[in-house]
């Protein structure tokens, strides 16, 4: 299987901070990985996908970038509503497989 | 596209943990789509549970095989999933969710059933 390895596990950020979260995978995945973002007590929400392309009607603040096993998500300018737990997925291999989370909340 | 969970909320240990995803705003008879299915214990990561193509192509979680059965319901636009000898490591919040062409992204969730196995 391959694992997808996510840093930091949690981090506090203020209002209007750029925000960079991580997403390591465990062998080559090419560019076969989407972003996710779940508040509290909701359904994941699909944000980027094949790395980099941004979800019809998600914000321009959220983007992505990586390829291979190295991968990044930023928040430019973090907003309220953006409180919450991002996970990454990969679907190079099978099984299909997510990373265990980063969890953003405001300082 | 909007899909919704249901079943029961509670399974007794050893019996068979099944769900139905109702599909509506579009038609799970198509080839560009696939039916997913996708668990998330309580206050734990996502886990992907398995995925079917209208076409009868299907993909499993490793550690779930043998126990899982995903098929496709044309006739009322929905998807089921069916999980044998269930144990409390099964309780879990269940998501059905749409993968694209590629087998993902999932672009489209369900909000979730909370399934506990109980005795």
């Amino acid at each position: 299987d391959i694992q997808m390895t996510q840093s930091p596990s949690s981090l506090s950020a203020s209002l209007g901070d750029s925000v960079t979260l991580t997403c390591q995978a465990s062998q080559d995945i090419n560019f076969y990985l989407n972003w996710y973002q779940q508040k509290p007590g909701k359904a994941p929400k699909l944000l980027i996908y094949d790395a980099s392309y941004l979800e019809p009607g998600v914000p321009s603040r959220f983007s992505g970038s990586g390829a291979g096993t190295h991968f990044t998500f930023t928040i430019n300018s973090l907003q309220p509503e953006d409180i919450g737990t991002y996970y990454c997925q990969q679907y190079d291999n099978f099984p299909l497989t997510f990373g265990g989370g980063t969890t953003v909340d405001l300082k | 596209l909007q899909l919704q969970e249901s079943g029961p909320g509670l399974v007794k240990p050893s019996e068979t943990l099944s769900l139905t995803c109702t599909v509506s705003g579009g038609s799970i008879s198509t080839s560009s789509y696939n039916w997913v299915w996708i668990r998330q214990p309580p206050g734990k990561g996502l886990e992907w549970i398995g995925s079917m193509f209208y076409s009868g192509t299907t993909n499993f979680s490793p550690s779930l095989r043998g126990r899982v059965t995903i098929s496709v319901d044309t006739s009322n636009n929905s998807f089921s999933l069916t999980l044998n000898s269930v144990t409390a490591a099964d309780t879990a919040v269940y998501y059905c969710a749409r993968g694209g062409y590629n087998w993902s992204p999932f672009d489209t969730w369900g909000q979730g059933t909370l399934v506990t196995v109980s005795s």
